[in-house]
């Protein structure tokens, strides 16, 4: 089983939809992450949380917002969805106890905004 | 300018040659760097650490220029199993976490 889990894999939505993009982990890190991919640019950090207690705003936060429901639970939601929001969306973990910690991704979902 | 610059490719690399590249980062205050792996659709997964001694492993060798500011992969004998999309990382300030991406390198080897 993969230690890092994200559903929906592929999503259609329509413009102005609220949607949400759920996160779970099974490697017991305290860490975790949201990033967006799109074509020609390299990951961009939308939300990180490093416990249940902690939110933080990444670089492209504005659009979205997150809860941390558990240690191992981390959602994205885009209240309203629009066009440009259009893209393939990462859920990352890692281990706030290692320095220079690795990242470990989920498979990652696929998102459509007509 | 980017936090992080990457030729895109794509380098066609004939099976069993060495192909190498580079990456740029702007933020001297830069911390810690590696390597990413990306699978066409899939997930980036970790390739390799970039130390400043440099490092090797297995076909794979990373090295670090602080002065010029770059780091560079290089793979030996490539496989076709090489074929993929590698991504600079770099951790800009601290041992946090937060990591600034590349938006990747294409390799594509063929037989």
């Amino acid at each position: 089983d993969a230690d890092v889990t994200q559903t929906p894999r592929n999503r259609i939505t329509k413009t102005g939809k609220r949607i949400m993009l759920e996160c779970s982990q099974t490697k017991g890190h305290d860490r975790m992450y949201w990033y967006r991919q799109d074509p020609g640019l390299g990951l961009r950090l939308i939300y990180y949380s490093f416990d249940v207690k902690d939110i933080n705003k990444g670089e492209i936060s504005d659009g979205y917002s997150v809860s941390r429901q558990a240690q191992a639970k981390f959602s994205l939601s885009l209240e309203s969805a629009i066009p440009n929001q259009t893209a393939l969306y990462f859920c990352a973990t890692s281990d706030g106890t290692v320095t220079y910690n690795e990242q470990f991704f989920g498979p990652g979902t696929r998102l459509t905004v007509l | 300018r980017k936090e992080v610059e990457q030729d895109p490719g794509p380098f066609n690399v004939p099976e069993g040659a060495t192909v190498a590249f580079n990456c740029t980062y702007s933020n001297s205050a830069s911390q810690s760097f590696f390597w990413y792996r990306q699978d066409c659709r899939k997930e980036p997964k970790l390739l390799m650490s970039v130390y400043s001694s440099g490092n090797e492993d297995g076909r794979f060798t990373a090295q670090l220029n602080r002065a010029s500011q770059y780091i560079s992969l290089l793979i030996r004998d490539s496989k076709l199993s090489d074929s993929a999309t590698y991504l600079c990382v770099v951790n800009m300030f601290d041992s946090w976490g937060k990591l600034q991406f590349g938006a990747g390198t294409q390799v594509v080897v063929t037989p």
